[in-house]
């Protein structure tokens, strides 16, 4: 089955860290570019990050720039998101999603709470 | 960056009515390389990730039923759901994908009436 799970959210204290991770199977991470996308509870939908299909390009929304990271293990098949320095804005359920240009696979999404 | 405006917030319409949403990108996003528009529709309901509808401005998602609708060019587009059911009952959002950063629009809330 063609599908992405995410994991590794949680609740966290102002200044800490998490990190996401969202195992692809049914498909290879490799042959497409990949986003995370995020949405604040009862709010919209952000973008938040992407990284190119041969892993050499990566981009952030400004929110989030200097704090969190792409990146991606081939033989894992598994899309990252390394978090630093979390804020109380960056509260929301966290989605991979897989593009083909418009994003045509969403994973179930996970929740990172940012609070003391 | 490119912003979306969606319109209305919200709707209700009665079952088996045309609902429609209106988004305007404030500038184009048009791609060159194959004339299309960079535009998709999402359709999210509560506790659940959003579900690609449309791509291209226009093409159906596959298994999308064709009461589901994408038109428009430039910087105007429009969805249309032709006869509301009550499985529709979601917030949908648009989204250009044409330069980075992809931005979304507010989201439109679609009710029964």
């Amino acid at each position: 089955e063609v599908q992405l799970v995410e994991s590794g959210g949680g609740l966290v204290q102002p200044g800490g860290s998490l990190r996401l991770s969202c195992a692809a199977s049914g498909f290879t991470l490799r042959s497409y570019w990949m986003h995370w996308v995020r949405q604040s509870p009862g709010q919209g939908l952000v973008w938040v990050s992407r990284i190119s299909s041969d892993g050499r390009t990566t981009t952030y929304a400004d929110s989030v720039k200097g704090r969190f990271t792409i990146s991606r293990d081939d033989a894992k098949n598994t899309l990252y998101m390394q978090m630093n320095s979390l804020r109380a804005e960056d509260t929301a359920v966290y989605y991979c999603a897989r593009s083909g240009g418009a994003y045509n696979l969403w994973g179930q999404g996970t929740l990172v709470t940012v609070s003391s | 960056d490119i912003v979306m405006t969606q319109s209305p917030d919200s709707l209700a319409v009665s079952l088996g009515e045309r609902a429609t949403i209106n988004c305007k990108s404030s500038q184009t996003v048009l791609y060159s390389s194959n004339n299309k528009d960079g535009l998709a529709w999402y359709q999210q309901k509560p506790g659940q990730p959003p579900k690609l509808l449309i791509y291209w401005a226009s093409t159906r998602e596959f298994g999308v039923p064709d009461r589901f609708s994408g038109s428009g060019s430039g910087t105007d587009f429009t969805l249309t759901i032709s006869s509301l059911q009550a499985e529709d009952v979601a917030v949908y959002y648009c989204q250009q994908y044409y330069s980075s950063p992809l931005t979304f629009g507010g989201g439109t809330k679609v009710e029964i009436k």
